[in-house]
């Protein structure tokens, strides 16, 4: 069945570091793999789309890598603030499944000032 | 500009009672509509999704209903709630235009079913 894996624990790092998020997916061919960011008891936010023959999208302090051969999505906060403290979720959408997006269950990052 | 609503913002329901949640979004004609549900430090599962009026398609099996009597608005129902389906709603909508399609997501409402 197809999976998508984010890590779980929190990941918390020092104010101006670069906080690295991971995606992993099984059993899928994705055509687009979107990043949202979530803040508690709100709806989750789209921030970057990046396409499978796509290596990376940047965004202001924002970048994504995609792998397809290794199944995986790196997302990069450059110089992270507080206020970036969230949890970021992957989705995934493929070519046989219009409409539809396959979300990881996200992973929580913590910034300390 | 697109907005998108969901209330009510919190709902505390007994087990057995009936449900209804409401989504509408302004601004966009045709949009794509879809229901999610969240569980504590769980990702997002979808629910229900439609790609026009009175057209629903059902991911999950459970005794949840969604129906859309307009073209933007979104409706999310249950005859009798079980403890189960506490959780936190969202509602989304995206651009009916195929792939590529970035969701917007709603405030949600978090359900209780004691």
């Amino acid at each position: 069945s197809q999976k998508i894996e984010q890590n779980s624990e929190a990941l918390n790092i020092q104010e101006g570091k670069t906080a690295t998020l991971t995606c992993n997916y099984t059993n899928y061919s994705p055509a687009y793999l979107q990043w949202y960011r979530q803040d508690p008891g709100r709806g989750p936010v789209f921030l970057l789309l990046i396409r499978e023959n796509e290596k990376e999208k940047r965004k202001e302090r924002l970048k994504v890598t995609f792998d397809t051969t290794l199944k995986q999505s790196l997302f990069h906060i450059t110089a992270s603030q507080p206020a970036d403290s969230a949890t970021y979720l992957c989705a995934l959408e493929g070519w046989s499944s219009s409409y539809k997006l396959i979300f990881g269950s996200g992973t929580r990052l913590l910034v300390r000032p | 500009s697109q907005t998108i609503h969901q209330w009510p913002a919190t709902l505390v329901q007994p087990v057995g009672s009936p449900l209804s949640l409401e989504c509408t979004v302004e601004g966009t004609s045709n949009p794509n509509l879809y229901w999610y549900r969240q569980a504590a430090g769980r990702g997002l599962q979808l629910l229900f999704y439609s790609v026009g009026i009175g057209q629903i398609s059902s991911e999950v099996p459970q005794n949840l209903s969604a129906s859309r009597p307009q073209d933007r608005q979104f409706i999310l129902s249950s005859k009798k709630l079980l403890l189960s389906d506490s959780g936190f709603y969202l509602c989304a909508w995206s651009v009916a235009s195929g792939l590529q399609e970035t969701q917007y997501f709603g405030p949600g409402t978090r359900l209780l079913v004691l």
